[in-house]
């Protein structure tokens, strides 16, 4: 089971934001993966493997963690980042979602 | 550029059956795994069922298993969902996704809307 905290963060642009997902067992690095989802759009793979940015994603955004604590960190939040993330453990089946974290505009 | 298209989704009685289909183009269609990831309206997503490449191994959620079947024909770079005994907490936004190896799922479709409700 992922657990994602908080359920939801407000900031303003230009704050950073610092994102959670606790496992309930150890996970591998390798096998952790984050997904933006804007309002009627399918999800968007971030990062993988726990910090590889996937192509197209800013710098700004890094992933970092390992074992049972994973962390998504994005700076300098821009307009364009407030969104839904999940995170998810793709190693063995099933392949499950945190319940994700709302990103809001305060 | 590589794209998944599903359908199938449709308002269907309790009870009933339905089968999404997702095309695949423009990738290497049966060498991926495959899966399909739901989202209840408002809700967050959850992971459903995933299919190896070959097709020989399937996955699937508690919440699925033993009425939904995942199938796959890579000769038509096609991937199914077969839903059995459909009840109203199934009603979502059905994604088809491919997992890229150890990149995780890196291309999603557009979804298709499955409603389950008399």
């Amino acid at each position: 089971v992922l657990t994602q905290s908080p359920g939801t963060l407000y900031l303003s642009p230009g704050e950073g934001a610092t994102l959670s997902c606790r496992a309930s067992q150890r996970i591998s690095s390798t096998d952790i993966a984050w997904y933006q989802q804007k309002p009627g759009q399918a999800p968007r793979l971030l990062m993988s493997a726990a910090s590889t940015r996937a192509a197209g994603v800013p710098d700004r955004f890094t992933g970092s963690g390992s074992e049972t604590e994973y962390t998504l960190t994005i700076t300098r939040l821009e307009p364009e980042d407030f969104a839904m993330y999940y995170c998810q453990q793709y190693g063995s089946a099933p392949h499950s979602f945190g319940q994700g974290t709302q990103l809001e505009i305060k | 550029e590589e794209r998944l298209l599903e359908s199938g989704g449709t308002l269907v009685q309790p009870g009933g059956s339905l089968r999404l289909s997702c095309a695949a183009s423009e990738f290497s269609f049966s060498t991926y795994v495959m899966s399909w990831v739901r989202q209840a309206p408002g809700k967050g997503l959850e992971w459903v069922s995933a299919i190896s490449a070959n097709g020989a191994n399937t996955y699937y959620a508690d919440s699925v298993k033993g009425r939904f079947t995942i199938s796959r024909d890579n000769a038509l770079h096609t991937l199914y969902l077969q839903m059995n005994s459909l009840r109203a907490e199934d009603t979502a936004l059905y994604y088809c996704t491919k997992k890229r190896g150890f990149i995780g799922y890196d291309l999603w479709g557009r979804g298709t809307l499955v409603t389950v409700s008399s």
